[in-house]
C-alpha cells in the first residue's frame, strides 16, 4: 500500500525559531499534497495544497509567510513554521496524492 | 459547499457492543465517502470508502453503506474491542480530484 512517512515525529524549539517538517511518499509519485493542522481534540484543519514545481496554495487565514511550504519533487514536500511562537504548537499532518490521500503519521510541535 | 457531519462524541461503549457512528453529508454530484481512524498520537488511517450509491465499504469489522436518499454513510460494527478505541473521522471527496471535507471527528472509548 502507499506509505507516507514524516520527520521529525515530534519536535520541542525555543520561540523564535524555525521548524522545518518533511513528508515523503515512499513508495508512490504524488503529484498533490496538503498539510493539516490539527488542535487537541479537533479535526484536522487544511493549511495548505502543494502540487509540485509550484507555489502552494493556501487557505484562507493561513499566513503564506509563516508556513513555508516547499514541494521540489514529487515525493518530498517540506513544511517550516517560521519564527515559531508558542500558539503555533500543534499537531501537523501531512498527506501525499494520487487518486486519493495517503496520511503521514504526524509530526508533534512543541514551542517553548 | 460540501459538508460533513457527525455525532459528537465521546461514543463509550463496553466490550463486544454494538457501535454506530451516524455521519451525514452535503455534496454536489456523487462524491466518495471515507471512514479514517485515528489512534492517539498518530495520523489517519484509512477504514474504509464507497464510492457510489449503495456501495458498502468494510474491513476489520467495521462496514457503512452509502446511501443517497438520506445522504448518509453510518459506521456500524457488531462486536467492538478495547483496540478499537481511536477517533472516527467521516469524509468525502467530490467526484473529481482528491480534496477531502473532513466532519468533527467521534472518539470512541471501549471498556473491557
Amino acid at each position: 500500500g502507499a506509505v507516507v512517512s514524516q520527520h521529525p515525529s515530534w519536535v520541542i524549539c525555543k520561540s523564535g525559531t524555525s521548524v522545518k517538517i518533511e513528508c515523503r511518499s515512499l513508495d508512490f509519485q504524488a503529484t498533490t499534497m496538503f498539510w493539516y493542522r490539527q488542535f487537541p481534540k479537533q479535526s484536522l484543519m487544511l493549511m495548505a495544497t502543494s502540487n509540485e514545481g509550484s507555489k502552494a496554495t493556501y487557505e484562507q487565514g493561513v499566513e503564506k509567510d509563516k508556513f513555508l511550504i516547499n514541494h521540489a519533487s514529487l515525493t518530498l514536500s517540506t513544511l517550516t513554521v517560521t519564527s515559531a511562537h508558542p500558539e503555533d504548537s500543534s499537531f501537523y499532518i501531512c498527506s501525499a496524492a494520487q487518486d486519493e490521500q495517503f496520511f503521514g503519521p504526524g509530526t508533534r510541535l512543541t514551542v517553548l | 459547499g460540501d459538508s460533513v457531519t457527525q455525532m459528537e462524541g465521546p461514543v463509550t461503549l463496553s466490550e463486544e457492543a454494538f457501535l454506530t457512528i451516524n455521519c451525514t453529508y452535503t455534496a454536489t454530484g456523487y462524491p466518495s465517502l471515507f471512514w479514517y481512524v485515528q489512534y492517539p498520537g498518530e495520523g489517519l488511517q484509512l477504514l474504509l470508502k464507497a464510492t457510489k450509491a449503495d456501495d458498502k465499504g468494510s474491513n476489520k469489522g467495521f462496514e457503512a453503506t452509502y446511501r443517497k436518499e438520506t445522504t448518509s454513510f453510518h459506521l456500524e460494527k457488531g462486536s467492538v474491542q478495547v483496540s478499537d478505541s481511536a477517533v472516527y473521522f467521516c469524509a468525502l471527496s467530490p467526484n473529481a480530484g482528491n480534496m477531502l471535507t473532513f466532519g468533527g471527528g467521534t472518539r470512541l472509548m471501549v471498556k473491557p
